[in-house]
């Protein structure tokens, strides 16, 4: 009974590739986020969503974006990969003022 | 200065001992202040929260907050070999910024 999941859980791709991320909260959350987390295990918010509406969007570069078709799903495209790129993605939802959020098990991303 | 401030440890400690987890953070507009448990290779899972200026306990931890000082607290009682993880504080005003981390290695 996984709350928040993603897929894939390790990705490896080349420079200049597209991928997605898929996330999904079996919470019945109303708002879900992308974070990174660089080699060094900080944690950055990059973007979040409240019922499919864009809430936050933390000057991350217009190569990702993110779609939410609806509430439980967030997923996240990655337009010509680059190697500052590699790091684990986590996708996260939370109910209300948000301060409570679960994270997901984390897509680790590797560009080569 | 970084808006959040943890010392990244790494911290090794007997098992048995008594942990004291801290963050200082600049933002006077954090209302929130969590604490997280990342497991190697792991989401982060939250710990607990805390809203005002005190003490919350639940269990073996303790969350301290301190405004006046911009300062936050995590204690471990009684640690445990299975409390070896990465703690990070996240403070949230309307989204969640972490700190980056302390490294915690309990040895039985």
């Amino acid at each position: 009974d996984t709350a928040v999941s993603q897929t894939p859980k390790y990705l490896v791709t080349q420079m200049g590739n597209d991928k997605s991320i898929k996330c999904e909260q079996n919470l019945g959350h109303d708002t879900m986020y992308w974070y990174k987390q660089d080699s060094k295990k900080f944690l950055k918010i990059m973007f979040s969503y409240n019922n499919k509406e864009l809430i936050i969007n933390e000057t991350v570069p217009n190569r990702f974006s993110p779609k939410s078709p609806d509430k439980a799903h967030l997923n996240l495209h990655i337009n010509s990969l680059e190697l500052g790129d590699s790091a684990v993605y986590f996708c996260a939802s939370g109910q209300g003022a948000d301060h409570e959020q679960y994270f997901g098990p984390g897509t680790r991303l590797t560009v080569t | 200065q970084k808006e959040v401030e943890q010392d990244p440890g790494p911290l090794s400690v007997p098992e048995g001992a008594i942990v004291s987890l801290n963050c200082t953070y600049s933002n006077s507009a954090f209302q929130y202040f969590m604490w997280y448990r990342q497991y190697s290779r792991k989401g982060p899972e939250l710990l607990m929260y805390t809203y005002s200026s005190g003490n919350k306990e639940d269990g073996r931890f303790t969350a301290q907050v301190d405004k006046s000082s911009k300062y936050i607290s995590l204690f471990i009682r009684d640690s445990q070999p299975s409390d070896s993880a990465t703690y990070l504080c996240a403070m949230w005003d309307y989204k969640l910024t972490f700190g980056k981390g302390t490294l915690l290695t309990v040895n039985p």
